[in-house]
């Protein structure tokens, strides 16, 4: 079957770095988008990865490992706007999102 | 865990036919559920929140008329797309709140709807 995991709830402290990680295992891959989510709020697109490597934008870097099934998102300088739901969604074959239930993040001042 | 399904997964469709999406909560009941539009590699536009039993509640710009939404039952919300036009093409996502968790931060999203209008 198709699942994806990821934690439920982190904490971490403002200023500094947290990595919030991924498992999945799916039928075929099309790549690995994260998102943002405020209570309330659609989800933001933060990054997508199809090849190996770590992309860096801005305080958020991904990382993708195709041949473990993992993915992981970093935070850097962590704000207390940055305490929100990050979703972790990969693509299929057929380009069907499984996604993770979600990493609420938790700032502490 | 909670699951979302839809059907169809992709569908094709000549320009001025009406298309119907079904968003499923298959082991929980969701008094909401929330429909998006998502664009390659952007971040998911929320169109419409539905409620059950209730009309639903469309974002600013989004046509209640062109985009028919239905939420007949705890487990159910339908989104037909009518008289749809190549524009409309495009990643169509639901998700659900978990009416027995009572958490309602955690939406569950479905696996997607791609939609080609030709």
């Amino acid at each position: 079957g198709q699942n994806i995991d990821q934690p439920t709830e982190m904490t971490a402290t403002e200023g500094a770095i947290v990595q919030i990680n991924c498992t999945y295992q799916t039928s075929g891959f099309n790549g690995l988008f994260w998102y943002q989510q405020h209570a309330g709020e659609a989800p933001t697109f933060l990054s997508y990865n199809v090849l190996d490597g770590l992309e860096e934008k801005g305080r958020f870097s991904s990382f993708l490992s195709r041949s473990k099934g993992y993915s992981y998102l970093l935070l850097k300088e962590l704000q207390m706007k940055d305490s929100a739901s990050y979703l972790c969604a990969a693509m299929d074959s057929n380009y069907q999102l499984i996604w993770g239930a979600g990493t609420k993040l938790i700032i502490k001042p | 865990g909670a699951v979302v399904s839809q059907h169809p997964s992709r569908v094709i469709c000549k320009s001025g036919t009406s298309v119907k999406i079904e968003c499923r909560s298959l082991d929980f009941q969701a008094t909401t559920m929330f429909w998006y539009r998502q664009f390659p590699k952007q971040s998911l536009m929320l169109m419409a929140t539905s409620n059950e039993g209730s009309k639903a509640t469309y974002e600013q710009g989004v046509e209640k008329d062109k985009f028919l939404i239905n939420h007949a039952s705890l487990t159910l919300s339908t989104l037909t797309v009518t008289s749809a036009h190549p524009e409309d093409s495009s990643f169509y996502i639901c998700s659900a709140r978990d009416l027995v968790s009572g958490d309602t931060d955690t939406q569950y999203f479905g696996p997607g709807t791609r939609l080609t209008v030709l």
